[in-house]
């Protein structure tokens, strides 16, 4: 696709409840991140994947979160046993390569997911 | 001290006007420097990337670095109602991937 996409678009659950967030990346973009944006608030960096490794997963609130990415592609970010400290919009951002250089580092905003944890 | 700090904002201005908007960051080695569009409701939008000192124009947007005071800001030239948005300064530091965001600077356009 032109753009990173993000699904669902809007997600409301109940508290204790495992929900999955799917992020699908501009094509030839090999890196791919997270982030969490609580209302009002700015953004919280969480994870970061060069292809499908995650090298740095301290920016996750909790053990409760973990996320993949497989083929190099698609990532999923899951929040089991969600709580309402949970809902935030989770934003996903995908770039050329993660090294700093002109025009490859530059992150690119899918749409976001809304959480909504009652 | 914030990684990332932004004018707290909001900033107000008449259509027409220049909006100013400044950005400082605390690590001396940052190299990559973002300013990020966000509509209320809706995603950061990339606007502007810049590398290197001076100014870098875009259309009615200029971003302007100074590494030296470790300060980025962003310039909106003819203002209209339209850039009525958050303005996110985003940094990138030489020691990882991830970007730091500042709180962001909401800009009210009046017509």
């Amino acid at each position: 696709g032109a753009g990173v996409s993000q699904s669902p678009s809007n997600k409301v659950t109940e508290k204790g409840k495992d929900v999955e967030l799917r992020c699908d990346p501009i094509s030839g973009h090999t890196a791919l991140y997270w982030y969490r944006q609580s209302l009002g608030q700015g953004l919280e960096f969480l994870i970061y994947f060069q292809g499908n490794s995650a090298p740095d997963k301290s920016g996750l609130p909790s053990d409760r979160f973990s996320a993949e990415r497989t083929g190099g592609s698609v990532s999923t970010l899951t929040i089991q046993r969600t709580q309402q400290e949970d809902s935030a919009v989770y934003l996903c951002a995908s770039s050329f390569s993660a090294t700093m250089s002109e025009s490859t580092d530059t992150q690119y905003f899918g749409p976001g997911t809304r959480l909504t944890v009652l | 001290q914030k990684e990332v700090e932004q004018n707290s904002g909001p900033l107000s201005v008449p259509e027409g006007a220049i909006a100013s908007l400044n950005c400082t960051y605390s690590d001396r080695g940052s190299q990559s420097f973002f300013w990020y569009r966000q509509y209320s409701g809706k995603s950061p939008e990339l606007i502007m990337f810049i590398y290197s000192n001076g100014d870098k124009e875009d259309g009615r947007f200029t971003a302007q670095l100074n590494k030296a005071s470790q300060y980025v800001s962003l310039l909106i030239r003819d203002s209209q109602p339209s850039d009525s948005a958050t303005y996110l300064c985003a940094v990138n530091s030489p020691r990882d991937y991830k970007l730091s965001f500042g709180a962001g600077t909401t800009v009210t356009v009046r017509a």
